[in-house]
């Protein structure tokens, strides 16, 4: 069973702010909910990850529900260079759990 | 930043053949993944390595084998390729004792692998 669910496929416009969703229903106390992205022909890379707060950083936010049972990666201002398929991931015991993604296509 | 560098960037092989994937990292971490990605799937973790010559199977180990015989090399073994075996492999990295879930991984930019 999927431990993440995200939507296939979204777009956004340049420069406007993305908002990515991510169910989690099944998340623990001690798991970690991370986020990934992954441009054509490149291995995924790290974009964000959180426990309880909402996070920050020069890439993204990330927006965590009080429950934990779901999560928002914010992209502030949409680029070209943003589009890419975003893997919401929990990170539970010893593994790293990924979905199957949602694909992100900015129109110029 | 961390290198992870994958061998081959194509790789085609015949059904019935041995295949030896490699990944090496350049930043000293203790902990080694192998991914397969494949259309509709996502990725699903194949076997992973929290230290030299210690490994653990991942969801779909069936098929597959590794070994890590060095800190920063981990490779994966198909001991006789099948068609089913066609897809992306990624390996990652990350630092830490044991699998810590609030370290980053780092990935390689992957092997497809084409079994015909």
């Amino acid at each position: 069973d999927a431990k993440t669910t995200q939507p296939n496929s979204m777009e956004s416009n340049e420069e406007e702010p993305v908002h990515l969703p991510c169910n989690h229903s099944t998340i623990s106390g001690t798991d970690y909910i991370h986020w990934y992205r992954q441009l054509p022909s490149q291995g995924p890379e790290y974009v964000i990850h959180g426990l309880t707060s909402n996070v920050n950083n020069r890439m993204a936010s990330l927006a965590i529900a009080e429950d934990r049972k779901s999560s928002t990666l914010i992209l502030h201002r949409a680029t070209l260079r943003d589009a890419a398929v975003y893997y919401c991931i929990l990170a539970t015991g010893n593994q790293f759990y990924f979905g199957t993604g949602t694909s992100l296509t900015v129109i110029p | 930043d961390v290198k992870v560098t994958q061998s081959s960037r194509y790789l085609v092989k015949r059904t019935g053949e041995k295949v030896f994937l490699e990944c090496v990292q350049d930043m000293d971490h203790e902990n080694m993944f192998w991914y397969r990605q494949d259309p509709g799937l996502g990725l699903r973790l194949i076997y992973f390595s929290y230290d030299v010559k210690m490994k653990e199977k991942g969801d779909i180990p069936e098929g597959y084998s590794v070994s890590r015989e060095k800190k920063e090399r981990f490779s994966l073994i198909l001991e006789s390729a099948s068609t089913n075996q066609t897809s992306m492999y990624l390996c990652a990295s990350s630092r830490g004792v044991m699998i810590a879930t609030n370290e980053k991984l780092f990935f390689g930019s992957g092997t497809q692998l084409s079994v015909l």
